[in-house]
């Protein structure tokens, strides 16, 4: 089973500044990664697929970047709509999930 | 538009059983391979299930494999996941969401979820 690792658990970050997540693979994924948002109550929603292709409807300033086993999200500058928990996920064997990154409002 | 509708959860004893059903509509429901992904209360996501598009490949992660079934009726544009000998663990919010055209691939679309709770 391919094992995702997210850093950090939890990150404060002020609005309108930027915040990188990082998504670590324990083995290469290519480049069979996405990215999701999910907020309380709500399910997930796709935000990045082929590790930085953005989803459709997905603001520019979510970006996308990596591949093999590092990946990173970055959003440029942070918008009150955007503090919330953001997952990776492989698709290369199967899937699996990273447990998630907290973005909080610093 | 694409939507994805849950039903089916509710609570259930421990070794109990329970059938979840996925309503699909706004899109070719027999093109698509559909997944189960569930979280617990406060915890992340995992996936529980993949089917392919004709029914032909079916796989479970290891947490739930001999206990639980996936299949789906393409002429009813239904996905389902009978869950059996249910356990406290189980205990989730349970989403079906859209796979990948042709083969495993990233979710575009998610369910609202339905929420299974095991408890005595």
């Amino acid at each position: 089973e391919i094992v995702m690792t997210q850093s950090p658990a939890t990150l404060s970050v002020s609005p309108g500044e930027r915040a990188t997540l990082s998504c670590r693979a324990s083995q290469s994924v290519s480049s069979n990664l996405a990215w999701y948002q999910q907020k309380p109550g709500q399910a997930p929603r796709l935000l990045i697929y082929g590790a930085s292709i953005r989803a459709t409807g997905i603001p520019a300033r979510f970006s996308g970047s990596g591949s093999g086993t590092e990946f990173t999200l970055t959003i440029s500058s942070l918008q009150s709509e955007d503090f919330a928990v953001y997952y990776c996920q492989q698709y290369n064997n199967w899937y699996t999930f990273g447990q998630g990154t907290k973005l909080e409002i610093k | 538009q694409v939507q994805l509708v849950e039903s089916g959860g509710g609570l259930v004893q421990p070794g109990g059983s329970l059938r979840l059903s996925c309503a699909a509509s706004g899109f070719t429901f027999s093109d698509y391979y559909m997944s189960w992904i569930r979280q617990a209360p406060g915890k992340g996501l995992e996936w529980v299930s993949y089917i392919s598009s004709t029914s032909s490949s079916i796989q479970y992660a290891d947490s739930v494999k001999g206990r639980f079934a996936s299949s789906r009726d393409n002429a009813k544009n239904s996905l389902y996941l009978q869950m059996n000998s249910l356990r406290a663990e189980d205990t989730a919010v349970y989403y079906c969401a859209r796979d990948g055209r042709y083969s495993s691939s990233w979710y575009s679309y998610w369910g609202q979820g339905a929420l299974v709770t095991v408890s005595s």
